[in-house]
């Protein structure tokens, strides 16, 4: 069973909608990404979230992305303007706190902009 | 800056050894291996930590040669569970940004 639990596991949505996708981590951790793969293509970084701030982002993450954690224990990624090309496997990720840890991925959301 | 992985796919019979290759032309002091399945998350597999390393489970075993720059995959008498996409990550930025490589295609058939 994976220590986050990603919903929805599918959404569909029209160009130009807005889309949140949530993360929920089973145990208390503290830092938090967010990855996206096209289809068949490599893993992605997208943004790195610590402290409840960005810590990091990518060229990818435009000021159409957001991130929150709004309750202390949901983690959103926002689009507010869908494109086409924002179709993909989004993951949340997480990590532990001590020195060198690995990534544990959620089961993802698969987005579909049509 | 992305890890380069080489083959970019390869096709085995079960039973016969691979070698996944990932490399760096900026100095390593991790490397991260991954696996994917067709429609799953990345599922952790090892992290390496110092040059020379090597480390295993079952018979998936993995080295590391920081002065190359590179970090080798061993997966031997492979079995069909074995079959997915291997991601090797390295580690970059001030907060543990793990940048992954195109991956390796591996498939076993029976």
């Amino acid at each position: 069973e994976p220590e986050v639990t990603q919903t929805p596991s599918h959404q569909v949505t029209q160009m130009g909608q807005e889309v949140i996708l949530r993360c929920v981590p089973i145990s208390n951790h503290l830092y938090f990404y967010w990855y996206r793969q096209i289809l068949g293509q490599k893993v992605e970084f997208l943004v790195s979230f610590y402290n409840n701030e960005i810590s990091e982002k990518s060229e990818i993450f435009d000021d159409q992305f957001s991130v929150e954690r709004p309750d202390g224990s949901n983690f959103t990624l926002k689009i507010r303007s869908t494109k086409l090309e924002d179709s993909a496997m989004y993951f949340c990720a997480f990590r532990g706190t001590g020195g060198v840890s690995p990534l544990h991925f959620g089961n993802g959301t698969r987005l579909t902009v049509t | 800056q992305q890890p380069v992985q080489s083959p970019q796919a390869v096709i085995l019979r079960e039973g016969e050894d691979a070698v996944i290759n990932c490399s760096s032309s900026k100095a390593l002091y991790s490397v991260h291996w991954y696996r994917q399945k067709h429609g799953e998350a990345p599922v952790f597999l090892m992290i390496l930590l110092k040059g020379g390393e090597q480390k295993g489970h079952d018979k998936i075993s993995a080295s590391f040669n920081e002065k190359k720059q590179q970090s080798s995959l061993y997966l031997t008498a492979s079995q069909l569970s074995y079959s997915g996409t291997y991601f090797c990550g390295t580690v970059g930025g001030s907060n543990y940004k793990l940048t992954f490589g195109k991956g390796t295609l591996l498939t076993v058939n029976p």
